[in-house]
């Protein structure tokens, strides 16, 4: 079975200040790694991925993600958090299934 | 090009009745899911689709959600009767298919039903 831990409900962090969302997983094989970002009213927008190759992927908005195999990690950072950033992050892993498995969700709130 | 596209935005009923959600993917894309997010918690899957066949509906909690997709086009996912711990946001998601895991899929907004 594949799962996704997101360990923090909510991250606040202020306005200029790097950003970390944190996500652990747990899968058979190879992972493929998602992040999704969701504003209010809002559906699910994809943000980055990991798939193969190089460990730091590059998403939009300016975000990242570092995949660290060893710690079966896969952590969302911005260098310079926006107060637009404020949003729903979800976490998702896939394996071996073609389903995607979510974590439950952590709320970013960037203050002014 | 239009994304996924949900309807309704928002669904209140009561309980013991009938809802009726509709999912409208990308065109072209032959995967679509269904899931669900109660309150504070993990979006969690339903089911999955490949064109009109079920391939996954592992996540289906019980026999009183019916979903159907007709002619490998638009979905539908239907609850009957309808219990308080039905209420959440029901995402609907599509994707192309593909041999691999690593295409992302597109989501639509979401149905917020809320059974009182």
């Amino acid at each position: 079975a594949q799962s996704v831990a997101q360990p923090e409900d909510q991250v606040n962090v202020a306005e200029g200040n790097p950003l970390t969302v944190k996500c652990t997983y747990s899968v058979s094989g190879n992972p493929y790694l998602f992040w999704y970002v969701q504003y209010p009213n809002r559906g699910l927008q994809f943000l980055l991925k990991y798939i193969t190759g190089d460990n730091l992927v590059k998403g939009s908005y300016g975000f990242e993600a570092e995949f660290n195999k060893s710690q079966t990690s896969f952590h969302l950072k911005k260098p310079s958090a926006l107060v637009s950033d404020s949003a729903l992050y979800f976490c998702a892993v896939r394996g071996g299934s073609y389903i995607p498995t979510f974590g439950r969700g952590t709320s970013l709130i960037v203050h002014p | 090009e239009a994304g996924v596209t949900q309807f309704p935005s928002h669904s209140v009923i009561e309980k013991g009745q009938t809802v009726t959600l509709r999912c409208d993917p990308i065109s072209g894309h032959d995967n679509l899911y269904w899931y669900r997010r109660v309150m504070g918690k993990e979006i969690k899957f339903l089911l999955h689709f490949v064109k009109e066949s079920k391939q996954d509906e592992s996540g289906m909690p019980n026999n009183r959600f019916l979903a159907e997709r007709t002619g490998g086009t638009y979905s539908t996912l239907k609850v009957q009767p309808a219990e308080l711990e039905d209420s959440g946001v029901y995402f609907c998601a599509s994707s192309p298919l593909a041999t691999t895991g690593n295409t992302e899929a597109f989501f639509g907004q979401g149905t917020r039903l809320t059974v009182v």
